[in-house]
């Protein structure tokens, strides 16, 4: 059980295109749905929580308007990344957490996006 | 100080033996814990979670929380090469409702 799908596994995109991972909880239905972002030999870093049906909260000195969130369901989550540049290229992992699960996380599998 | 913090390592064990990872914390910082972990180029993968003081056992794994000290421990016996991985300790923030991670410490499993 709680399984956490993403999808791109990986994606190479050029400077200046948009790019839109998707996070799916499988089994379960997450009321609340997490972005890290993780650079090579460093800890993850969140970038936003979303809720289900509402505006995702964004840690500070992350641009809302370049990494959009939507939430639109329960087993749902988004993350898109517009104009994306060079320095965007990290590993992007979101988690999961069931309804009535006390504060545990699961992770899916990550997205690895390169911009050339 | 950070909210929660490891000793990167990397921390080298033979085969068979107690690797001992711990993990400090701030008062920012909730009373329950996550080890999680994480091999490279994947994403981490939960192993323990921890949510009142003492131990708390599962297979070769073992937590230890000490909430007067604020620090939280894992320990991995008949540690094996398959063990060799970067093991995130995480604590909840009800601010938020959610995560901060220590840095992770590599451990390196030798046969």
């Amino acid at each position: 059980g709680a399984v956490v799908s993403q999808h791109p596994s990986w994606v190479i995109c050029k400077s200046g295109t948009s790019v839109k991972i998707e996070c799916r909880s499988l089994d379960f239905q997450a009321t609340t749905m997490f972005w890290y972002r993780q650079f090579p030999k460093q800890s993850l870093m969140l970038m936003a929580t979303s809720n289900e049906g509402s505006k995702a909260t964004y840690e500070q000195g992350v641009e809302k308007d370049k990494f959009l969130i939507n939430h639109a369901s329960l087993t749902l989550s988004t993350l898109t990344v517009t104009s994306a540049h060079p320095e965007d290229s990290s590993f992007y992992i979101c988690s999961a957490s069931p309804r009535g699960a006390y504060n545990e996380q699961f992770f899916g599998p990550g997205t690895r996006l390169t911009v050339l | 100080q950070k909210e929660v913090e490891q000793n990167s390592g990397p921390l080298s064990v033979p085969e068979g033996a107690i690797a001992s990872l711990n993990c400090t914390y701030s008062d920012r910082v909730s009373q329950s814990f996550f080890w999680y972990r994480q091999y490279s180029g994947k994403s981490p993968e939960l192993i323990m979670s921890i949510y009142s003081n003492g131990d708390k056992e599962d297979g070769r794994f073992t937590a230890q929380l000490n909430k007067a000290s604020q620090y939280v421990s894992l320990l991995i016996r008949d540690s094996q090469p398959s063990d060799s991985a970067t093991y995130l300790c995480a604590g909840h923030k009800a601010a938020g409702n959610k995560l901060t991670f220590g840095g992770g410490t590599r451990v390196l499993v030798k046969p």
